[in-house]
């Protein structure tokens, strides 16, 4: 089956720690996105890829790090310098950046500060 | 400044009844409006894309309607089941940078 795996579903960071979370799919999309989702609000995107070896910061970058080495992967570090990072991360990937393409989800990484 | 509002933010109906759940939106220029489903501690799951030209769209028993001269669209659900119970999501892709806008979500429980 293709489909988007997130890994681990529950992650546990001490202060001044980082934390790497994973993100693969099989899905051959060129595209892939991370988004955090808090409680009452909208998804916000972290960054996106739109292919192999870029990336892009998208509206709350700061405190994350991402690479894309591999079309299939796409992780997401979190920093030390993120300063309220306990929050639900979804990664999505779709065929293209643009327009009318679906987006597919995992089925997120909740990681909570300790 | 573009904004995806959704209301009611929740919702309790008793299964086998329909409800219906609103978005307005403000997101210039508009490209396309999708509503998703979220079950608890899962990832959103694509219901309906809809672009400027098409005014309803159905997925077996969700109904999404969009009218772009209000900038509003509602997603309809029909005889409620259990396994509705869930959060749905309104989501613009427009703006200046063409980009997904979320809105907060609708939490829906449907009780027996």
């Amino acid at each position: 089956d293709g489909g988007i795996t997130q890994s681990p579903k529950y992650l546990f960071r001490k202060e001044g720690q980082n934390v790497t979370l994973s993100c693969e799919q099989n899905l051959n999309h060129d595209a892939m996105y991370w988004y955090r989702q808090d409680p009452g609000q909208g998804l916000r995107l972290i960054y996106y890829s739109q292919i192999v070896n870029d990336f892009q910061k998208g509206d709350i970058a700061e405190g994350y790090s991402v690479s894309r080495e591999k079309k299939e992967s796409f992780p997401l570090t979190v920093t030390s310098a993120q300063k309220n990072p306990t929050a639900f991360y979804l990664c999505a990937s779709s065929l293209s950046a643009g327009g009318k393409e679906d987006y597919t989800f995992g089925s997120g990484t909740r990681l909570t500060v300790v | 400044k573009n904004q995806v509002e959704q209301s009611p933010q929740s919702l309790i109906i008793l299964e086998g009844k329909n409800c219906t759940l609103q978005c307005n939106y403000t997101v210039s220029p508009f490209s396309n409006l999708r509503w998703y489903k979220q079950d608890t501690g899962r990832g959103p799951v694509s219901l309906t894309i809809m672009t400027f030209s098409e005014n309803t769209k159905s997925n077996g028993r969700y109904t999404a309607t969009l009218d772009a001269d209000t900038k509003q669209s509602s997603l309809h659900i029909t005889a409620s089941q259990l396994s509705d119970s869930a959060s749905y999501i309104c989501v613009v892709r427009g703006g200046g940078y063409n980009k997904l806008i979320f809105g907060a979500g609708t939490r829906l429980a449907v009780h027996p």
